[in-house]
């Protein structure tokens, strides 16, 4: 079964400063779908990017991109110029061929002014 | 533009009283349904899934249950709740599509969007 891991339960940074929260994956599909969800205080859950697997080419979507490293199985989510609304919850996920979403248990993230 | 609601958004209930939370999607068909379950400073657990109107996968033993009684309609329900069972209540959906052609041809989905949730307190 796939496994996915984010070992940084709670992480914090400066306002405007760059952070890294890591995610590694287990699996043995070839095919599959990663993500990177934000649940903020509201507890709304948020895609904030996704990545296929089969593209080499790291996603980036304004402040957010990842390093996928597809042979590590790791998927970290680099967030630039921190901004005091990043303040969340945020769950890396894993989708293969089962089409079920398999979530990490989250990194806390603390955004400071 | 798609957009996905659930109620009651937080609720209250006695040990031993039933439960019905419903979530239902607007502006798509057809879609995959999901129920989350999120217990206090824990990541999602998912507990049932539909592909379509009547049709549930539970992914855990327990004394909840599901249907699917529209398209766009998904119900959690239980006859008689437990303290275990508080906590955050997350629907999802996704659009699924085919890919391949005649033999090979397959359905899949990809990201899911979430619901505001419902948080249930057993007391």
């Amino acid at each position: 079964a796939q496994t996915v891991t984010q070992s940084q339960p709670e992480m914090s940074v400066q306002e405007a400063e760059t952070v890294t929260l890591s995610c590694t994956y287990d699996t043995s599909e070839s095919n599959y779908y990663l993500f990177w969800y934000k649940q903020p205080p509201s507890r709304q859950m948020i895609l904030v990017i996704r990545q296929e697997a089969y593209k080499q080419q790291n996603a980036t979507e304004n402040r957010f991109s990842v390093n996928f490293q597809k042979a590590a199985k790791s998927f970290s989510l680099k967030i630039s110029d921190s901004q005091l609304g990043d303040t969340a919850m945020y769950f890396c996920a894993y989708q293969g061929g089962s089409e079920k979403l398999v979530f990490g248990k989250g990194t806390k993230l603390t955004v400071n002014p | 533009s798609q957009t996905i609601h659930q109620w009651p958004a937080t609720l209250v209930q006695p040990v031993g009283s039933p439960l019905s939370l419903e979530c239902t999607v607007e502006g798509t068909s057809n879609p995959n349904l999901y129920w989350y379950r999120q217990a206090a400073g824990r990541g999602l657990q998912l507990l049932f899934y539909s592909v379509g109107i009547g049709q549930i996968s539970s992914e855990v033993p327990q004394n909840l249950s599901a249907s699917r009684p529209q398209d766009r309609q998904f119900i959690l329900s239980s006859k008689k709740l437990l303290l275990s069972d508080s906590g955050f209540y997350l629907c999802a959906w996704s659009v699924p599509y085919w890919t391949g052609s005649g033999l090979a041809r397959s359905k899949t989905d990809h990201e899911q969007y979430f619901g505001p949730g419902t948080r249930l307190t057993v007391t």
